[in-house]
């Protein structure tokens, strides 16, 4: 079946270190998002790409990194500058123009902890 | 810039009780709404969406909303809530299909047996 598989799962990170979150597509979306979950905050877009090659800073881009090579991958990375990283961090993808009808797909998500 | 407004952060109810959870929106031209739910510690899913047509949307599990344009609201509905409905429920919407979707800070919604 398709859809968006997003690893690890639970995640935990040390004072100083870099991370990356893995996002895999298998849906033929061609654009991919990033959000970020806080507790009573919604969800806050961190990079969203529309096209292999190019992506965007969303509302809270400052410490964190994207790259999208292929289409179907969109890890996100959780840089040393980030000084509050810990959240829930969800992924998603819709088809080219933004999707319309099918809305936004997404992810399971990835618990990140700084300890 | 377009906004989506979910006044009540909490809401909870009996099970069997009806609901409804209140969404509006910024005004727009043409505007898609879309109703996601996310269960503990999973994603979102797509529960319900109008992009057109009818004003009034149905989802498979009870769910409807209603467009209304003149009060620019989606308001979200259900007669009879199960324990499995507890959740969190975010509306959102999009502006044209080429800008992204806007979500609202999203409803805790609590179903006490």
């Amino acid at each position: 079946d398709g859809g968006i598989t997003q690893s690890p799962k639970y995640l935990f990170r040390k004072e100083g270190q870099n991370v990356t979150l893995s996002c895999e597509q298998n849906l033929n979306h061609d654009a991919m998002y990033w959000y970020r979950q806080d507790p009573g905050q919604g969800l806050r877009l961190i990079y969203y790409s529309q096209i292999v090659n190019d992506f965007q800073k969303g509302d809270i881009a400052e410490g964190y990194s994207v790259s999208r090579e292929k289409k179907e991958s969109f890890p996100l990375t959780v840089t040393s500058a980030q000084k509050n990283p810990t959240a829930f961090y969800l992924c998603a993808s819709s088809t080219g123009q933004g999707g319309v009808n099918y809305g936004y797909t997404f992810g399971s998500g990835t618990r990140l902890t700084v300890v | 810039a377009q906004s989506v407004t979910q006044l009540d952060s909490q809401v909870p109810v009996f099970e069997e009780a009806p609901v409804e959870l209140r969404c509006n929106y910024s005004s727009s031209v043409s505007v898609y709404l879309f109703w996601y739910v996310q269960y503990p510690n999973q994603g979102l899913q797509l529960l319900l969406k109008y992009l057109s047509g009818s004003t009034l949307v149905k989802s498979i599990n009870g769910f409807e909303a209603e467009f209304n344009k003149s009060q620019t609201s989606f308001h979200l509905r259900k007669p009879s809530v199960h324990i499995s409905d507890t959740a969190e429920y975010f509306c959102a919407a999009k502006k044209t299909s080429y800008d992204k979707v806007i979500f609202g800070p999203g409803t805790s919604l609590s179903v006490i047996p």
